[in-house]
């Protein structure tokens, strides 16, 4: 089993909708998480971070975590075709030595389309 | 205010060459790794330091040495350079456990 699975991709959503991103991960002790964005050629990019179950919104977008589920989400709402973009999942499991090192999923591609 | 810096941004090896790929924040971060991404494969850790004349193995560090003698600067070592080598190699910094700055990349090509 993967640490860090991203669901399958690409995915393609109409501009306005909302885009669902999904991640599991594998360590129990995990205790931060993050969502990355990476556009083509680019370097990926900080978009939201997570460290306690619930909901965490920060303009359109919306991270949920469930660490009982082991699961982290990302939702864009009202999608435009700019966050056509990779979204990169990536969690600490910093305990004890693990310093800051994360973990990232492979990535899923999503394309808004106009 | 730079950020992570890193260079060159694209190189071409010949199997068995050899090349350092220079990473630089100005953030005062202790933390610095260096990820390869291949595609499809997300990221995957190199090295990384905590600090000043701290390192250590990451996920994936044969074929690869670093250096941290000062707070800034990481630089990556690629030792009689492979074929499996090929990707893009970013640099990162950290605060503590926060979320990473990245460096803009570097394509590398072992040809």
């Amino acid at each position: 089993q993967k640490e860090v699975e991203q669901n399958s991709g690409p995915l393609s959503v109409p501009e306005g909708a909302i885009a669902s991103l999904n991640c599991t991960y594998s360590d129990r002790v995990s205790q931060s998480f993050f969502w990355y964005r990476q556009y083509s050629g680019k370097s990926p990019e900080l978009i939201m971070s997570i460290y306690s179950n619930g909901d965490k919104e920060d303009g359109r977008f919306t991270a949920q975590l469930n660490k009982a589920s082991q699961y982290v989400s990302l939702l864009i709402r009202d999608s435009q075709p700019s966050d056509s973009a990779t979204y990169l999942c990536a969690v600490n499991n910093a305990g004890g030595t693990s310093y800051g090192k994360l973990t990232f999923g492979q990535g899923t591609i999503l394309t808004v389309h106009p | 205010n730079a950020g992570v810096t890193q260079t060159p941004k694209f190189r071409i090896l010949k199997i068995g060459q050899s090349m350092t790929l220079q990473c630089t924040q100005d953030m005062n971060h202790n933390y610095m790794y260096w990820y390869r991404q291949d595609p499809g494969m997300g990221l995957k850790l190199i090295y990384y330091s905590v600090g000043a004349g701290i390192t250590d193995k990451g996920e994936v560090p044969n074929g690869y040495n670093v250096s941290r003698s000062t707070t800034e600067d990481f630089p990556l070592r690629l030792e009689l350079a492979a074929p499996s080598q090929t990707s893009v190699y970013f640099c990162a910094s950290s605060f503590d456990r926060g979320g990473y700055t990245f460096g803009s990349g570097t394509r590398l090509t072992v040809v």
